[in-house]
C-alpha cells in the first residue's frame, strides 16, 4: 500500500524562479493538503484540493497555486520565489467520507526547497 | 494571536521520567484536536485524537479541556525513542485544515 509521495526530495532555486512540486496521495484517497513548514515552526496550510478544485486556502498570496488530475495527484506552483519561501513543504492525503473529512491525514515526506 | 500555542521546550529528562506538554487554542469553535509526532527531518505523523473524555494509549494520555481551550500530553515511563517534536493541533469543525503549533522538542536521555 503506497503511502503519499511526493517529488523532488531537495530542490534549490533562485530568487524570482517558478517551481513545481508534485505529490501522490494514498491509495484510495482522494483530498490532497498542501503545508508549508519553516524551520523551528510548525507546518502551515496553503490550500487543499479534492475533485480537481481548490476548496480551502489558508493565507498565503496568490504567486501559491496548485492543481489536481483526475489521478488525485496534485502540484504545487510557486512563482516569483523568495528567500522567505525556503522551506519544507509537505504533502498531506485523505479521503472525504460522509460529507466530511474525518479520515487523519498522512503526511508525504516532504520537498525540502531552498530559496537562494 | 496564533491559533495554536504551546512551549517550544526544549524538555530533556532521563529515561523513565514523566512529561507533560500543554498547548492552548484560539478558536472556541474547533471540533478536532490531535497530537502529531515528528522526527528530525521526517514528516508529521498521527500520534492519537483527543477527546472531550480523555484518553489513554498505552504510555501516552491525552486530555482536552474545551472551556479552557486547552489540549495536554501526559507521557510515561519515558523511551529514548520518545525523543522527537510534539505538535499539538487543532482543526476547525468539518473541515480539513490543521492548525499546527509550533512543536515542543523532547529529548529522553539515557
Amino acid at each position: 500500500d503506497a503511502g503519499v509521495t511526493q517529488s523532488p526530495t531537495h530542490l534549490i532555486k533562485t530568487r524570482g524562479q517558478q517551481v513545481t512540486l508534485r505529490c501522490s496521495p494514498k491509495s484510495g484517497h482522494d483530498t490532497v493538503s498542501w503545508y508549508q513548514q519553516a524551520l523551528g515552526q510548525g507546518p502551515q496550510f496553503i490550500f487543499q484540493y479534492y475533485e480537481e478544485e481548490e476548496r480551502q486556502r489558508g493565507n498565503f498570496p496568490d504567486r501559491f497555486s496548485g492543481h489536481q488530475f483526475p489521478n488525485y495527484s496534485s502540484e504545487l506552483n510557486v512563482n516569483a520565489l523568495l528567500l522567505g519561501d525556503s522551506a519544507l513543504y509537505l504533502c498531506a492525503s485523505s479521503l472525504r467520507t460522509g460529507g466530511g473529512w474525518n479520515s487523519p491525514l498522512h503526511f508525504g515526506n516532504g520537498t525540502r526547497l531552498t530559496v537562494t | 494571536r496564533k491559533e495554536v500555542e504551546q512551549d517550544p521546550g526544549p524538555f530533556n529528562v532521563p529515561e523513565g521520567a514523566t512529561v507533560a506538554f500543554n498547548c492552548t487554542y484560539s478558536n472556541s469553535a474547533s471540533q478536532s484536536f490531535f497530537w502529531y509526532r515528528q522526527d528530525c527531518r521526517k514528516e508529521p505523523k498521527l500520534l492519537m485524537s483527543v477527546y472531550s473524555s480523555g484518553n489513554e494509549d498505552g504510555r501516552f494520555t491525552a486530555q482536552l479541556n474545551r472551556a479552557s481551550q486547552y489540549i495536554s500530553l501526559l507521557i510515561r515511563d519515558s523511551k529514548l525513542s520518545d525523543s522527537a517534536t510534539y505538535l499539538c493541533v487543532v482543526s476547525p469543525t468539518g473541515a480539513n485544515n490543521l492548525f499546527f503549533g509550533t512543536g515542543t522538542r523532547l529529548t529522553v536521555i539515557p
